[in-house]
């Protein structure tokens, strides 16, 4: 069985600019969540959805947004970028309980 | 929300020895475990996670300890080897279809040969 694949792996963007990230989950899984991970804050949670419906939202502003497709495939969406969007974005993929994630995207914001 | 506090950040053995990483969660309806495991530019690895209505559960050389009436849990490394060098994470949440993880801060993890 596939795992989680999240494409691209790294991305280098300016600021104000916006950036598109895809996550595929593993195959059959409804559930893709995705978090930011950052040296000084760690994992936070961004936003999960379920069957194409966002289920929980975490505590980030509005530039940050989502959607997920029919055969479950997400993306995330940061607008307006500024410095501090660097990270490593992470998504994971679940049916029931247990999540596996992906490798993450590197984005840094110059 | 819920708080996962997770110690120590740093911790460094020989080849061989023990290591031990402890967790504690706020809330109280929290029900499941997960530890994962995070090599340098790679995502996190689940590799063994625990319920609540089970006080240990062990997998080879790891296992995981849970004591619900002081919200605490913890990750049991025995005979480490340099590939257990990495980060890794503690996270709780209510196991239910709308709850989310919440995670530890981290432990990195260095074993030497």
């Amino acid at each position: 069985k596939a795992g989680v694949t999240q494409t691209p792996r790294y991305l280098i963007k300016t600021r104000g600019q916006q950036v598109t990230l895809s996550c595929s989950p593993i195959s059959g899984h409804r559930s893709v969540s995705w978090y930011q991970q950052t040296p000084g804050q760690g994992l936070q949670f961004l936003f999960e959805y379920f069957s194409e419906t966002q289920r929980n939202k975490g505590n980030f502003p509005g530039r940050f947004s989502g959607r997920q497709f029919s055969n479950s495939r997400s993306e995330m969406n940061v607008s307006t970028l500024e410095l501090g969007d660097s990270a490593l974005y992470l998504c994971a993929s679940s049916e029931n309980t247990e999540a596996f994630f992906g490798q993450g995207t590197r984005l840094t914001v110059v | 929300g819920e708080n996962v506090e997770q110690h120590p950040s740093t911790l460094s053995v020989q080849e061989g020895d023990s290591a031990v990483i402890k967790c504690t969660y706020s809330d109280s309806a929290s029900n499941y475990f997960p530890w994962y495991k995070q090599e340098l530019g790679k995502g996190p690895q689940l590799i063994i996670d625990i319920r609540s209505n089970v006080g240990e559960k062990k997998d080879q050389r790891i296992a995981v300890t849970l004591n619900k009436t002081a919200k605490h849990f913890s990750l049991h490394i025995t005979e480490t080897q340099p590939e257990d060098s990495a980060v890794y994470f503690c996270a709780s949440r209510r196991d239910s279809g709308y709850s989310t993880l919440t995670f530890g801060k981290g432990t990195m993890l260095l074993v030497s040969p």
